[in-house]
This record gives structure tokens, sequence and C-alpha cells, in this order.
């Protein structure tokens, strides 16, 4: 299948910083990726959906000054959370379709995920 | 709004049984259904698309059904093994975005 990185695989930090995560699909563009965040035992909420070259869709209640998404190319997008705190505290992942294949089925392949820890 | 639901929320069961974990969705204008494998701490893989024209697929030991009227997905395990251990997650997709199910939390015992 179709491979997403994502970097780094975890993240300590002091509350009031700023941490980025980088997602990157590493074998096909990406046009769109979505953001997904994971609290221990539960399901995926999506956060927000990134698209190249305009401005990242967010979810209804996802604050989008406190988690930035850039998407300056068709194979990365990028995901800071800003001033964060120990709320904060999650596992993110990122995903992304890929609408290249002869199949044309959209099929959604995620990085490895990133997990957030405030101080 | 798509919801999505699994059922068990948790299942333990033996080495060597088959077993079914359910999938069930609000909205049948899906685009695909695809099911996905987590272990702690990682991401997520890709076990099986199938897309809304289809009515099921398959890989290995595993077999995935759906049936859109009914807004149902089901994914059959077969002879399952301790390596099978692990949650397994649902994900109904329009065009746009993914919903996620809530998960079912699978452990073999060995």
């Amino acid at each position: 299948g179709a491979v997403v990185s994502q970097h780094p695989s975890w993240v300590i930090c002091k509350s009031g910083t700023s941490v980025k995560i980088e997602c990157r699909s590493l074998d096909f563009q990406a046009t769109t990726m979505f953001w997904y965040r994971q609290f221990p035992k539960q399901s995926l909420m999506l956060m927000a959906t990134s698209n190249e070259g305009s401005k990242a869709t967010y979810e209804q209640g996802v604050e989008k000054d406190k988690f930035l998404i850039n998407h300056a190319s068709l194979t990365l997008s990028t995901l800071t959370v800003t001033s964060a705190h120990p709320e904060d505290s999650s596992f993110y992942i990122c995903s992304a379709r890929d609408w290249g294949r002869v199949e044309n089925t959209g099929e959604l392949f995620f990085g490895e995920g990133s997990r957030l820890t405030v101080l | 709004k798509q919801e999505v639901t699994q059922i068990p929320a948790a299942l333990s069961v033996p080495e060597g049984e088959n077993l079914v974990l359910n999938c069930s969705f609000t909205d049948s204008a899906i685009y695909n259904l695809q099911w996905f494998r987590q272990d702690p701490g990682k991401g997520l893989t890709s076990l099986l698309l199938i897309q809304s024209s289809q009515r099921e697929q398959t890989s290995g030991r595993l077999n995935a059904s759906l049936d859109k009227s009914s807004g149902r997905s089901t994914l059959y395990i077969a002879a399952s093994q301790p390596g099978d251990s692990a949650t397994y997650l649902c994900a109904a997709s329009g065009t746009y975005k993914y919903i996620f199910g809530t998960g079912t939390r699978l452990k073999v015992l060995a």
C-alpha cells in the first residue's frame, strides 16, 4: 500500500511551547490530508482537513488558532500545536487518500502517529 | 450526520476460533468502507477496503462484507491467532472524509 510517514513519533514539551508534527506521503501525491486526534482507548476524532495550497478545514469545536495546519506541497502537511497545555497531550495521527491508483478507490492510509506529552 | 458504531467493544477468544466483528453506520450513502487494525501506541494499518458497489473483500484469513441497505459491515476472522490481538476499527467514507467507529478490542488467547 501507499506510505504515509509521520515525524516525530513522540515528543515531550513544556507547557506554553509550540510543537510541530510533520506528515509526508512518500510515494504518492496528496492534495488532501487529514489530521486525527485519539485519546486513550477511544476512537479517532477528525480534527481538520488539510488542503494543499489553501486553508485547512476544521471540524466543529477544534480551535484553528491552537492547531495550525499548513499544506505547502503535495507531499507534506504540518500540524503545529501552539502554546501547548497538558490537556493537549494526545496521540495525533495523519492520513491521506491515494486517488492516483488505477482502481481509484480513495483508500485511506495512515502515518505511524505522534504521541505528544505536555508537561 | 454519519455515525459509526462497532459491536462488541471488546472480545476475548481462544486461539483458533472464528469470529465476527460488527460495524453499523447510519448514512447508507457511503463511498467506501474500510477496516483497520491498530496495535497499542501505533498508527493504523489498512486491512480491507470495500467500495460501495462491492459486497465483500477477502485477504487471507480476513473477509469483510458490506450491506449498504442495512447500514452494516462485518469483518470475519478465520482461525484466530494471538498475533491478531489488536483494536479493529471500521470507517465509513463519503467522497470527502472518513468517520470512524468506536473500535473493537480483540484479544486472542494462546
